[in-house]
This record gives structure tokens, C-alpha cells and sequence, in this order.
């Protein structure tokens, strides 16, 4: 079965760090490319970058640049989300989704992981 | 502010037909492929079409897509209670180099 398997809820405070994982199984993982999506709470859907786990090609969306860092471990067939330093406005659910191409919405992006919901409270 | 603009909300009654709309740019939904998704509370969501009108294998064929323009159509045919969620449609920008969705539609069966 083809699936994103998300690391657990977070709960963390303002300033630290953190990385938030999806593992890919049941298909050749370097073959496709994983996005990033945020839901703030009552809100919509954001994508924020997406990885080519098979040349680490990485592209963010412009208002997460430099907010965030898109990463994947081919050895474990895995990818990575990471703050290096958390701010209240980051509490959301972070979807990973699998794509057929790097212009996702427009590649199919058929496959995502059930979500990882990260709070971020003094 | 959504990139794509979709309504708040639709509703009709069970077994009835309804469509939402998701209106763009000739950068985004006129230049690029659209898709929708749909979002039941609690779940990952779930691709519904992809490329404006296919439908991944699973999806009934209740569900349809549509593009015209800068715009694009999901229809519902053969309402269930089941098929309440938010439904975003989505495109890349060719403009801005970003994928883009709309704001999200809730869909109530009455």
C-alpha cells in the first residue's frame, strides 16, 4: 500500500526548534516529490515547498521562504519539515502530500500523510 | 486572500446535484491544471480530480471537473450525507512560481 506515515503531534514554546517527519512507503520514494501544505486553525490550505527526495531539488512558496526548511533522508525514504526557531503564528496542521511533479496542484498529488498538528504556546 | 476565489459555502439536499465554482487568473487555473480536494474533519484530504477533469481510481464518478478559461467547476451529482467537507480546488501560478488553492467551500447536504 502507498502511503505517508506523519511523525505525532507537537507541542512546543516560542523560539525552539523543531522537525516534523513523513515517512514514504509502498512505492519508489526518490521517483516523486513530497510538498508541504499548512492548515492554521479555521483556515485554508497553504502550500508551502516541495522536495525531489531523488536530487533534494527543493522550491518553497515565497512566504514561507526562509521561515522553514524542506529536507528528505532517501536512506529512510523520508521527509522532513523544520523550524529553527517557532513563532505562536506557526500552530497549524502540516500535511505531506506526494506529487508527480514539482508544480503541485497542477502535478497530481495524490497521496497525503493524515497531518501532524503543531502548537506553539508560551 | 486566496489566490482562487471559490464560496463560502453551497448546500442541496440528498441525491440532488450541485456544483462549485473556482475562479483564477490566465496566470494560475488559465495557464495550468487544476484539482480539487475535499476535506472531511480530522482526515488527510483527498484528491478528488486532478489535470481539470480525471478522476484518480476510487472516486465515484459522481464527481466531475471542469475548466473553462479562468475557471473551473466541481460537480456533485447524487448528493450523500457522506459528502459533507470543505472542498478546495487548486493551480500553479505560472506567475508567481506557487501553488496556489482557494479559500475552500463548505458544502452542507441539507
Amino acid at each position: 500500500e502507498v502511503q505517508l506515515v506523519q511523525s505525532g503531534a507537537e507541542v512546543k514554546k516560542p523560539g525552539e526548534s523543531l522537525k516534523i517527519s513523513c515517512k514514504g512507503s509502498g512505492y519508489t520514494f526518490i521517483s516523486y516529490w513530497i510538498g508541504w501544505v499548512r492548515q492554521m486553525p479555521g483556515k485554508g490550505l497553504e502550500w508551502m515547498g516541495i522536495i525531489y527526495p531523488g536530487d533534494s531539488d527543493t522550491t518553497y512558496s515565497p512566504s514561507f521562504q526562509g521561515q522553514v526548511s524542506i529536507s528528505a533522508d532517501r536512506s529512510i525514504t523520508t521527509a522532513y519539515l523544520q523550524w529553527s526557531s517557532l513563532k505562536v503564528s506557526d500552530t497549524a496542521v502540516y500535511y505531506c502530500a506526494r506529487c508527480s511533479g514539482p508544480r503541485a496542484n497542477s502535478d497530481r498529488c495524490g497521496i497525503w500523510g493524515k497531518g501532524t498538528t503543531v502548537t506553539v504556546s508560551s | 486572500q486566496s489566490v482562487l476565489t471559490q464560496p463560502p459555502s453551497v448546500s442541496a439536499a440528498p441525491g440532488q446535484r450541485v456544483t462549485i465554482s473556482c475562479s483564477g487568473s490566465s496566470s494560475d487555473i488559465g495557464a495550468n491544471f487544476v484539482s480539487w480536494y475535499q476535506l472531511l474533519p480530522g482526515t488527510a484530504p483527498k484528491l478528488l480530480i486532478y489535470e481539470n477533469n480525471k478522476r484518480p481510481s476510487g472516486i465515484p464518478d459522481r464527481f466531475s471537473g471542469s475548466r473553462s478559461g479562468t475557471s473551473a467547476t466541481l460537480g456533485i451529482t447524487g448528493l450523500q450525507t457522506g459528502d459533507e467537507a470543505d472542498y478546495y480546488c487548486g493551480a500553479w501560478d505560472s506567475s508567481l512560481s506557487v501553488a496556489v488553492f482557494g479559500g475552500g467551500t463548505k458544502l452542507t447536504v441539507l
